[in-house]
């Protein structure tokens, strides 16, 4: 069964960077996209990135291009987060997702998720 | 980019009631329409991909229904487990988004 596992809280500094790991389990990281979403203190859910990670392409929300970066590493079968410039703005909770592509239906859908990575930015 | 817009913000109901939320796309993005249920303290859980399909292992009571611009998700006869949040998201095109959110409170 496939599983992402995420890296522990993080606090930091406004200016600071910050990187969270996902790791995945139960399935070959390279056969589906995995996407990073943030849902901000008693807010909604927001698309940050997504990686391909066969290619290690990636595309980025045009609110977050500049300070984004997703990475991937297929040896340990993990991919990276990492967005600099923090603010206090940025003090959410950070979500994995695996994308999934139907066969016989059409879209895109993320399962599963990762637990959830909180980053605190704080002076 | 394409918004998404969710009524009710919250509801409350009983126990063994039926209850919908729906969702509406700024565009028609056909059925490329998912929910999500997320409980407190918990990552979002697939309930329904592309408006109608069920996802494994979720109860039958969760529907989804529409296309186009407007979409429905129905949970009936209401359990306790099913306090909640749910969210819909459109997969239509990029940048992939996210209706606000229904808070579904059981009285």
């Amino acid at each position: 069964q496939a599983q992402l596992v995420q890296s522990g809280a993080e606090v930091k500094k406004p200016g600071a960077s910050v990187t969270v790991s996902c790791k995945a389990s139960g399935y070959t990281l390279a056969n589906n996209h995995m996407y990073w979403v943030r849902q901000a203190p008693g807010q909604g859910l927001e698309w940050m990135g997504t990686i391909n990670p066969s290619g290690g392409t990636t595309s980025y929300a045009q609110k977050f291009q500049g300070r984004l970066t997703v990475t991937r590493d297929l040896s340990t079968g993990t991919v990276y987060m990492e967005l600099s410039g923090l603010r206090s703005e940025d003090t959410a909770v950070y979500y994995c997702a695996r994308g999934n592509f139907g066969v016989n239906t059409p879209g895109l859908w993320f399962d599963p998720w990762g637990q959830g990575t909180p980053v605190i930015v704080s002076s | 980019d394409i918004q998404m817009t969710q009524s009710p913000s919250s509801l409350s109901a009983f126990v063994g009631d039926t209850v919908t939320i729906t969702c509406r796309a700024s565009q028609t993005i056909s059925t490329y329409l998912n929910w999500y249920q997320q409980k407190p303290g918990q990552a979002p859980k697939v309930l329904i991909y592309s408006a109608s399909n069920l996802q494994s292992g979720v109860p039958s009571t969760f529907r989804g229904s529409g296309s186009g611009t407007d979409f429905t998700l129905t949970i009936s006869s209401l359990q306790p487990e099913d306090s909640a949040t749910y969210y819909c998201q459109q997969s239509y095109s990029a940048p992939w988004t996210f209706g606000q959110g229904t808070k579904v409170e059981i009285k």
